[in-house]
């Protein structure tokens, strides 16, 4: 089955405990992207990779970083995590090409304590 | 930066109504996408608009682009409970970068 996958889906953790969220895709997509879903802010996209080694910043990229060392993976890291950055994350991913749409994956909820 | 803005936040109405949900955005674009979202679920697609004058259908859900506005419409025909979810715009601003709308919550009563 075509998917993306996230690993946790749920996480508590304290205050500057580094952390990793997983994602995984296995419809060989190029492009993979981070968002961050808060109340009446919609999504707001972090960090997006075009492919193997290529990454950039989104709209929110302070206090993240990812990488992409593999096609099929994108880690999100908090290094320091805060209390602000609590929220529903969601990892995506989309063929190469204009207009494609995004697959996304079933989301990973974080609290920060 | 682009800025996008979805109107009605919140909308309730009755089964068999029509209505309409308004994107609006701030740069040019002609790439929009919608998305519905169950609560406590992920996103999924719902059309992919690619350029001015744009209009997809499915079921009761038609989306149209007017690029030169800077507006994208969901037209909701004869709503039913199904279509209960919250939907969201998006822009693809460079075919990299992606702004959201806010969403707009809708709940469709019997």
């Amino acid at each position: 089955e075509a998917q993306v996958t996230q690993n946790p889906r749920y996480l508590i953790t304290v205050t500057g405990k580094k952390l990793t969220v997983t994602c995984s895709q296995n419809m060989n997509h190029e492009y993979m992207s981070w968002y961050r879903q808060d109340p009446g802010l919609g999504l707001r996209q972090i960090y997006y990779s075009m492919n193997v080694e290529v990454t950039d910043k989104g709209d929110v990229p302070e206090g993240y970083k990812v990488s992409r060392k593999e096609k099929r993976n994108f880690p999100l890291i908090l290094e320091s995590p805060s209390p602000n950055q609590t929220s529903l994350y969601f990892c995506a991913s989309r063929p190469f090409g204009r207009g494609e749409t995004q697959y996304f994956g079933p989301g990973t909820r974080l609290l920060v304590l | 930066e682009l800025k996008v803005e979805q109107n009605p936040l919140f909308l309730s109405m009755q089964e068999g109504k029509n209505y309409t949900i308004y994107c609006n955005y701030s740069t040019t674009s002609d790439r929009l996408y919608w998305y519905r979202q169950d609560p406590g679920k992920s996103l999924e697609s719902l059309f992919v608009l690619l350029s001015n004058g744009a209009v997809k259908q499915e079921g009761r859900l038609m989306a149209s682009l007017d690029t030169k506005a800077r507006l994208s419409t969901l037209h909701i025909t004869a709503a039913v409970h199904d279509l209960s979810a919250t939907y969201f715009c998006a822009v693809d601003l460079t075919g990299n970068q992606f702004y959201f709308g806010t969403g707009t919550s809708l709940t469709v009563i019997p």
